[in-house]
């Protein structure tokens, strides 16, 4: 069964410079999250997308972006990056259903050197 | 404020023995609880949920759940532990009262399976 992909697996990027986390959703799925998962924390709700519209967003930083295509894969954009950015970051997808968990990626693990 | 809490850091269970993963939460209106492992380097994995219907879910790899509304719990349960059951639990929470739902995450208990 397909999964939800992200790309890429692993990034490393020194301060000050931009990063782009991809995330293609499981088929049919029109709902994204974004989570930040910093090291020994639990996963942090970032932003999320239904049907390319925000519908909620989390603690992210200002210095972060994100949208969702016509194709329903979501590009979280982070720029001037901090040392402090450095974690995991999951998608995750979900029907339009609320009976529904997530599935999630494997993850983006981000390292800013 | 919807919350989850998962009061301990670190469960050491001999394998073969039942385990137990504590979650109680605090949320207004009906909740939609989950429990999601996450091996090492590894993104989170469902394992089980509760929407409605009977309070005991089973889930994969013979995990289950037992939803106690009343000690407002879902606490995490396998008979006979294996080593490879050693990992990250999370238990979440989500309320789905808008569009705008979303699921809130417990800190995560760390499971060691000992051999």
């Amino acid at each position: 069964a397909a999964g939800v992909i992200q790309s890429p697996r692993h990034l490393i990027k020194e301060k000050r410079e931009t990063a782009t986390l991809k995330c293609y959703p499981i088929p049919r799925h029109d709902t994204v999250y974004w989570y930040q998962q910093g090291p020994g924390q639990d996963p942090q709700f970032l932003i999320s997308f239904y049907e390319k519209m925000q519908s909620d967003k989390g603690s992210i930083p200002d210095r972060f972006s994100a949208q969702q295509f016509s194709d329903y894969h979501s590009e979280l954009n982070m720029s001037s990056l901090e040392l402090g950015d450095s974690a995991l970051y999951f998608c995750a997808s979900s029907p339009d259903g609320r009976n529904y968990g997530y599935t999630f990626g494997s993850g983006t693990r981000l390292t800013v050197v | 404020a919807q919350s989850v809490a998962q009061p301990e850091d670190q469960v050491n269970v001999a394998e073969g023995n039942p385990l137990t993963v504590k979650c109680t939460y605090s949320v207004s209106g009906n909740p939609y609880l989950f429990w999601y492992v996450q091996y090492p380097n590894r993104g989170l994995q469902f394992l089980l949920k509760y929407i409605t219907g009977d309070n005991l879910v089973k889930g994969s790899y013979g995990f289950e759940a037992e939803f106690n509304k009343s000690q407002t719990s879902f606490h995490l349960k396998k008979p006979s532990a294996l080593v490879s059951d050693s990992a990250l639990y999370f238990c979440a929470v989500r309320v789905p009262v808008n569009r705008d739902d979303k699921i809130i995450f417990g800190k995560g208990t760390r499971l060691h399976i000992l051999p």
